[in-house]
C-alpha cells in the first residue's frame, strides 16, 4: 500500500513569490491535513480537509490556503512568499483503522531566500 | 484539547526501558491520550493511544493513571532507532485532525 506522497521533496524561492505543494493520500483517506515545522515553533498545524471542505483551520495569515480534490487529493498554497516561511510542511492523512492516527508524508522542504 | 507538558530530553541505554511521561492535568473525559514519534527528517509516526486503560502494542505500552491528569509511554527494549523527538498529544474523538504536538521530549539512546 503506497504512503503519502508529498511534491515537491525541496525547493527554493524568493521573497514575495508564491509556491503550491501537493500531497496524494493513502489510498482510501478522505481526511488530509497539512502541518509547518520550524525549529523555533516546532510543529504547528495549518488546515485540515475532509471531502473537499475544509474543516480545521490553524492560526496562519490568509497567505497560506489550501484545497482538496475530489479524488482526496489536496494542494496548499503559500502566496507573496516570506524568509519565515521557510519550513518543512508536511501532509498527514487519515481513514485508516485507528481513530486519530494520521500518516504523514516525507514533507517538502521550502526554503526562502 | 487540553495541553500537555513534558521534558525536553531524556536518555536511555540500549536495550533498556525507556520511560517517556507526560502531564495533561486539565484533560477531558472525552480526550484521549495520544503518542508520536519523529526520527530525523521524517515525518511524525503514529505509536499508540489510549482513554482510561492501559495499552499496549507492538511498538510501545502506555500506562495512564487513575486520575488521567499524566501517562507514560513505555519502550520496553531501547534501541538505536528508537532515538527521536516524542510527542504526547490529548484530543477529543470529534476535534477532527488539528492536533497540538508542543514541543515534545527528545530521546537519545545510548550504546
Amino acid at each position: 500500500k503506497a504512503g503519502v506522497t508529498q511534491t515537491p521533496r525541496y525547493l527554493i524561492k524568493t521573497r514575495g513569490q508564491q509556491v503550491t505543494l501537493s500531497c496524494s493520500p493513502i489510498s482510501g483517506h478522505r481526511s488530509v491535513s497539512w502541518y509547518q515545522q520550524t525549529p523555533g515553533q516546532g510543529l504547528q498545524f495549518l488546515f485540515e480537509y475532509f471531502s473537499e471542505t475544509q474543516r480545521n483551520k490553524g492560526n496562519f495569515p490568509g497567505r497560506f490556503s489550501g484545497r482538496q480534490f475530489s479524488n482526496s487529493r489536496s494542494e496548499m498554497n503559500v502566496s507573496t512568499l516570506e524568509l519565515g516561511d521557510s519550513a518543512l510542511y508536511l501532509c498527514a492523512t487519515s481513514g485508516g483503522v485507528v481513530s486519530g492516527e494520521l500518516f504523514f508524508g516525507e514533507g517538502s522542504r521550502l526554503t526562502v531566500l | 484539547d487540553a495541553k500537555t507538558t513534558q521534558p525536553t530530553s531524556m536518555d536511555c541505554a540500549e536495550g533498556r526501558a525507556a520511560n517517556l511521561p507526560c502531564n495533561h492535568s486539565t484533560i477531558s473525559g472525552n480526550e484521549y491520550v495520544y503518542w508520536y514519534r519523529q526520527i530525523h527528517s521524517q515525518g511524525p509516526q503514529y505509536i499508540i493511544h489510549g482513554l482510561k486503560n492501559n495499552e499496549t502494542n507492538e511498538m510501545a505500552s502506555l500506562i495512564i493513571t487513575e486520575d488521567r491528569k499524566s501517562s507514560t509511554l513505555i519502550l520496553p527494549h531501547a534501541t538505536l532507532r528508537d532515538t527521536a523527538v516524542y510527542y504526547c498529544i490529548v484530543r477529543s474523538s470529534d476535534s477532527g485532525y488539528a492536533l497540538n504536538f508542543g514541543k515534545g521530549t527528545s530521546l537519545l539512546v545510548t550504546p
